[in-house]
């Protein structure tokens, strides 16, 4: 069974940083590209970043490029977030979900991130 | 970036009556290879989304043969064939066609009448 397992969300003040996981399993992992995506509090959803299998492409919405970084580490099968100088608008459940152009086909349950002061 | 604009944003609709959301995009979603990366995603309140539809039309597995997507170029169109009560939620359309660069609509919230 696949499972996609987010961890790392929390309460941060503006300006300051956090370092989401996601574990993979029930699949190999180092075959699919993988995302972030987000969903600020009542709103839609909001494709934030993307890394190739072998980690050698990422990308980055604009809103974030310079301030959050996507990684892998495939032998751990794990997908990371790194976010910093975070801002009140980044504020969002963020998912971790599995697939290229024709839509991430798995999707974890999401890890809530809460910038406030 | 390609804009996605769904339609309507809010959607009533009768137990086993049919109902259609819109999914334009900026920009043609055909892609250099044939394939329309257009797909579809539902979300029920307080779950993860779900792909419904990918590429076009078609339909992923466990999904019911009453949903059904369709269109061409930048008019997209998801159907229900006979709406029921877990159909309830928000759809997203979303075009991967202009990959990594991945845009999803606002979202049209279907609730029952």
């Amino acid at each position: 069974e696949v499972q996609l397992v987010e961890s790392g969300g929390g309460l941060v003040q503006p300006g300051g940083s956090l370092r989401l996981s996601c574990a993979a399993s029930g699949f190999t992992f180092s075959s699919y590209w993988m995302n972030w995506v987000r969903q600020a509090p009542g709103k839609g959803l909001e494709w934030v970043a993307t890394i190739k299998q072998d980690g050698s492409e990422k990308h980055h919405v604009d809103s974030v490029k310079g301030r959050f970084t996507i990684s892998r580490d495939n032998p751990k099968n794990s997908l990371y977030l790194q976010m910093s100088s975070l801002r009140v608008e980044d504020t969002a459940v963020y998912y971790c979900a599995r697939g290229g152009a024709s839509g991430s086909d798995y999707w974890g349950q999401g890890t809530l991130v809460t910038v406030s002061s | 970036d390609v804009v996605m604009t769904q339609s309507p944003l809010s959607l009533p609709v009768t137990l086993g009556q049919p109902a259609s959301i819109s999914c334009r995009s900026s920009q043609s979603l055909v892609y250099s290879d044939g394939n329309t990366y257009l797909n579809w995603f539902h979300q029920r309140p307080g779950q993860s989304p779900r792909r419904l539809i990918y590429k076009l039309s078609n339909r992923d597995s466990g999904v019911p043969d009453r949903f059904s997507g369709s269109g061409s170029g930048t008019y997209f169109t998801l159907k229900i064939s006979r709406v029921e009560a877990e159909d309830v939620g928000v759809y997203y359309c979303m075009q991967g066609t202009h990959w990594p660069q991945v845009t999803f609509g606002q979202g049209t919230k279907l609730e029952i009448k």
